[in-house]
């Protein structure tokens, strides 16, 4: 079967960095996708990694292993409008997502 | 600029009863998808069409159906509902069906089936 495993929910501290991490198993691999959706909100496009490595976007990087099966998705300098789930998903061998349940991140003060 | 509108927001629905859920977007995307949202799983893709006129079977399509008449529109109809449809439905598009082709949601639609 296809899996995808993240943290239920994690806390940080505002101003901190904080490393969500996505583990996958699956049919085949086309891509991994993370996305960023606040309660009650559509779910909203962070980034997309194919090739092994880091890729820095402001203060959000992504990054992926193939070989280990692994993505982390890293928030730096944590802001309170940070406070959101973070989607893992991955794109199998028919071109379908898999989606993680998604990690809820609790910023505090 | 609207992008992806869901219509009702929320709706209460009786058991056995039939429902559209209303999808329009603006965006001229070529695919679009129903999504269901449940608490501790992971987005689960109920249909999907790539194009206006097709439409595929997502993992979970059973109890509900999908029209594309046109690129605009992609109402998803559960034709009897029951409790276990109680859920939040997404609506997304996508301009193509590409690997790495970002797809945009709609604010969902929060259905209680009572």
């Amino acid at each position: 079967g296809q899996n995808i495993d993240q943290p239920t929910e994690m806390t940080a501290t505002e101003g901190a960095i904080v490393q969500i991490n996505c583990t996958y198993q699956t049919s085949g691999f086309n891509g991994l996708f993370w996305y960023q959706q606040h309660a009650g909100e559509a779910p909203t496009f962070l980034s997309y990694n194919v090739l092994d490595g880091l890729e820095e976007k402001g203060r959000f990087s992504s990054f992926l292993s193939r070989s280990k099966g692994y993505s982390y998705l890293l928030l730096k300098e944590l802001q309170m409008k940070d406070s959101a789930s973070y989607l893992c998903a991955v794109v199998d061998s028919n071109y379908q997502l898999i989606w993680g349940a998604g990690t809820k991140l609790i910023i505090k003060p | 600029i609207a992008g992806i509108t869901q219509a009702p927001t929320s709706q209460i629905l009786a058991a056995g009863r039939r429902m559209t859920l209303r999808c329009t977007q603006d965006m001229r995307h070529n695919a679009m998808y129903w999504y269901r949202q449940d608490l501790g799983l992971g987005l689960r893709l109920i249909h999907y069409s790539n194009t206006a006129g097709t439409t595929g079977k997502g993992e979970v399509p059973d109890g509900y159906s999908v029209s594309r008449a046109n690129t605009d529109d992609f109402p998803l109809t559960l034709a009897s509902a029951v409790p276990s449809q109680t859920s939040v439905y997404f609506c997304a598009s996508s301009e193509g069906t590409g690997p790495n082709t970002e797809a945009f949601f709609g604010q969902g639609t929060r259905l209680t089936v009572v």
